[in-house]
């Protein structure tokens, strides 16, 4: 399975852009850029997806290098509903039942 | 209806006990999966359920037993349990693989005595 890294954690303010990122240097072509969250004392839930173009939803955006080797979850307005543990999770479509977690970003709003 | 219900919410019980935990979705999802997740860890995948046939199975422990009855429901059995088994237990389906998202249910908080 091909590996993400992420920031053990990190802080942002209320309000504020928070730029979350995701290393995956040994990504395949076939594997989509998944982002996941779990809030505090609840389910992952999730956030967005991708494979090699800009994905926007309403919850955040994602941005994909060139290379494919790194991306950004992007939450353009931070609120204090937002601190959770963000997982980037690679999925692979010719493998595409797995959904393995990495350990995540722990991200910690500050009112 | 977009929810992965699960059943009971807690559950504690004794090592020569059996219990089982129970998942629901009525999204028409092909693919269930079990989680185990320990406080401050990431979940770990135990199994998946492709087509209500079991696809992947972590080398989960003979102790837990998945058991999918119908495309809807899926069930985890428990037997003679160890305290370090105790943990959130999370269900989760998706309708389609890569491209598309899974849903997570709130999970059981098991706790073996």
């Amino acid at each position: 399975d091909a590996k993400t890294t992420q920031p053990n954690s990190m802080e942002s303010n209320e309000e504020e852009p928070v730029h979350l990122p995701c290393n995956h240097s040994t990504i395949s072509g076939t594997d989509y850029i998944h982002w996941y969250r779990q809030l505090p004392s609840q389910g992952p839930e999730y956030v967005i997806h991708g494979l090699t173009s800009n994905v926007n939803n309403r919850m955040a955006s994602l941005a994909i290098a060139e290379d494919r080797k790194s991306s950004t979850l992007i939450l353009h307005r931070a609120t204090l509903r937002d601190a959770a543990v963000y997982y980037c999770i690679l999925r692979d479509v010719d493998r595409d039942d797995k959904i393995i977690f990495g350990k995540g970003t722990r991200l910690h709003i500050l009112p | 209806d977009t929810e992965v219900t699960q059943t009971p919410k807690h559950l504690v019980m004794g090592m020569t006990n059996k219990k089982s935990l129970k998942c629901e979705q009525h999204m028409g999802h092909r693919a269930m999966y079990w989680y185990k997740q320990k406080a401050k860890k990431p979940p770990e995948l135990m199994f998946v359920y492709s087509y209500e046939k079991l696809s992947i199975n972590e080398s989960v422990p003979s102790r837990f037993s998945p058991e999918c009855p119908n495309s809807s429901l899926l069930n985890l059995h428990l037997h003679a349990l160890q305290p370090e088994d105790s943990a959130l237990y999370l269900c989760a389906s998706s309708p389609q693989g890569a491209v598309t998202e899974a849903f997570f249910g709130q999970g059981t908080r098991l706790t073996v005595v």
